[in-house]
């Protein structure tokens, strides 16, 4: 079975800290993503990555990076976290192609103070 | 880019009754799939149907790609189907990477 891990199940930050939440995954998939969800908005890509040190800005790129320097693993890096920034963040992965099926991480519920 | 539409957006059931829930998506899609998210937030791939029709115990789910949508059914519901219901559609980036476009859910109850 395909597990995606998230570092932290639950995170309370100060405004203006720095936030990293890194995901692992060990089914050797080349895409990764990062998703923000928010009630009654569904979820929204923040970026992806289709392969080490490639990156594609999602739908709501503001305030946040992402590093992959290996393959299993994927980092959200909030760079001064704000408070429209608490949220539920969730990753997931993907064989690289159309017709492959995503498999999710718990979940990281950030709240940030 | 895409608009994914879930619809009822909120539905509580009685055990044991039957559920239609529906997603219409704007454009052509390459991929779509169905998830559930339990009340502690883990998502399952529940299918991957970019067109016809899968069966899985006691869900169903129907793809009609000519008519941009998608149908989940739910029979016999049980409590533990309660949660949040998402479709997801994909298209091919201007990179050349499938990307997942989400719709906003519909959130189920189901009641002994």
């Amino acid at each position: 079975d395909v597990k995606v891990t998230q570092s932290s199940r639950y995170l309370v930050k100060r405004t203006g800290e720095k936030v990293f939440l890194e995901c692992v995954q060990d089914m050797d998939h080349e895409n990764m993503f990062w998703y923000r969800q928010d009630p009654g908005l569904g979820l929204r890509l923040i970026y992806f990555s289709y392969d080490v040190k490639m990156k594609e800005k999602g739908d709501i790129p503001e305030g946040y990076s992402v590093s992959r320097e290996k393959k299993e693993r994927f980092s959200l890096i909030l760079e001064s976290a704000s408070t429209n920034q608490t949220s539920m963040y969730l990753c997931a992965s993907s064989l690289l192609g159309s017709r492959e099926t995503q498999y999710f991480g718990p979940g990281t519920r950030l709240l940030v103070l | 880019g895409i608009q994914v539409e879930q619809s009822p957006p909120d539905l509580i059931l009685q055990e044991g009754a039957n559920s239609t829930l529906r997603c219409n998506f704007s454009d052509s899609v390459n991929n779509l799939q169905w998830f559930h998210q339990n009340p502690w937030g883990q998502l399952i791939n529940l299918f991957y149907i970019p067109s016809g029709t899968k069966q899985n115990g006691r869900l169903s789910a129907t793809t009609v790609a000519t008519e941009r949508y998608s149908l989940l059914y739910i029979s016999s519901s049980q409590t533990t189907d309660s949660g949040v219901y998402f479709c997801a559609v994909g298209v091919i980036s201007s990179g050349g990477s499938y990307i997942p476009t989400f719709g906003r859910g519909t959130s189920l109850i189901v009641h002994p």
